[in-house]
């Protein structure tokens, strides 16, 4: 069983430029979630992804957007990157029965960590 | 609204002593709860969790909680800490029964766990 996978490992940006994340899910999973985790803080939720469809966001701004592909993988993109952009980025996989549904698990990758200079 | 409080951002015990993390929750509605742990440069690692069935919930490497409803909390413990348990750790809320809107994680705000010997 492959676990949750992430790339790049470490990114450097300069404010004003775009970024792409990558997220491969766990194996038989469907739902993809993005969380930001700044530093010294807990993750904060962006937004998750059912079978291709976003499921839910967090109180981020619309240059925060994502992709999921057939094959549940995902993206995370933010435009216009600002110097509070830079935090781990992480994304986990669950197994959802419906988009109206609550997964009991989610597995976590190792995250992206970004740096805005 | 859901929201989690972390008593404690930094806990330091020796080697062989009880471990006792604590969390309290918010929640409208029942909630399933989680404790995670994170390594230094590592992503999150699902340690337990509460999905209501027993209020006594044994997860990995030796930690348990229990879930008290008249308290609103969801502590973590562990008989005896060994150094290897030195990590931060974070509890976590999503909703039961979230229905359309994803099931989003709430996270704390963590517990950076020493152990000493």
């Amino acid at each position: 069983e492959t676990g949750v996978t992430q790339s790049p490992t470490h990114l450097i940006k300069t404010r004003g430029q775009q970024v792409t994340l990558r997220c491969s899910s766990q194996s038989g999973h469907n739902t993809v979630s993005w969380y930001q985790q700044a530093l010294g803080q807990g993750p904060q939720f962006i937004f998750q992804y059912y079978r291709e469809e976003e499921n839910g966001r967090g109180n981020f701004p619309p240059r925060f957007s994502g992709l999921q592909f057939p094959n549940y993988s995902s993206e995370l993109n933010v435009n216009a990157l600002e110097l509070d952009d830079s935090a781990l980025y992480l994304c986990a996989s669950s197994l959802k029965a419906s988009a109206y549904s609550s997964s009991y698990e989610q597995y976590f990758g190792p995250g992206t960590r970004l740096t805005v200079t | 609204a859901q929201s989690v409080t972390q008593l404690g951002s930094h806990v330091s015990v020796s080697e062989g002593a009880l471990v006792l993390l604590r969390c309290n929750y918010s929640s409208s509605v029942p909630p399933y709860l989680f404790w995670y742990v994170q390594y230094p440069n590592q992503g999150l690692q699902l340690l337990l969790k509460y999905t209501s069935a027993a209020t006594l919930v044994k997860g990995i490497n030796g930690f348990e909680a229990e879930f008290k409803k008249s308290e609103t909390s969801f502590h973590l413990t562990k008989p005896s800490a060994h150094m290897s348990d030195a990590a931060e750790y974070f509890c976590a809320v999503s909703r039961k029964g979230q229905g359309g809107g994803g099931n989003k994680l709430t996270f704390g705000t963590g517990t950076q766990l020493k152990v000493e010997l």
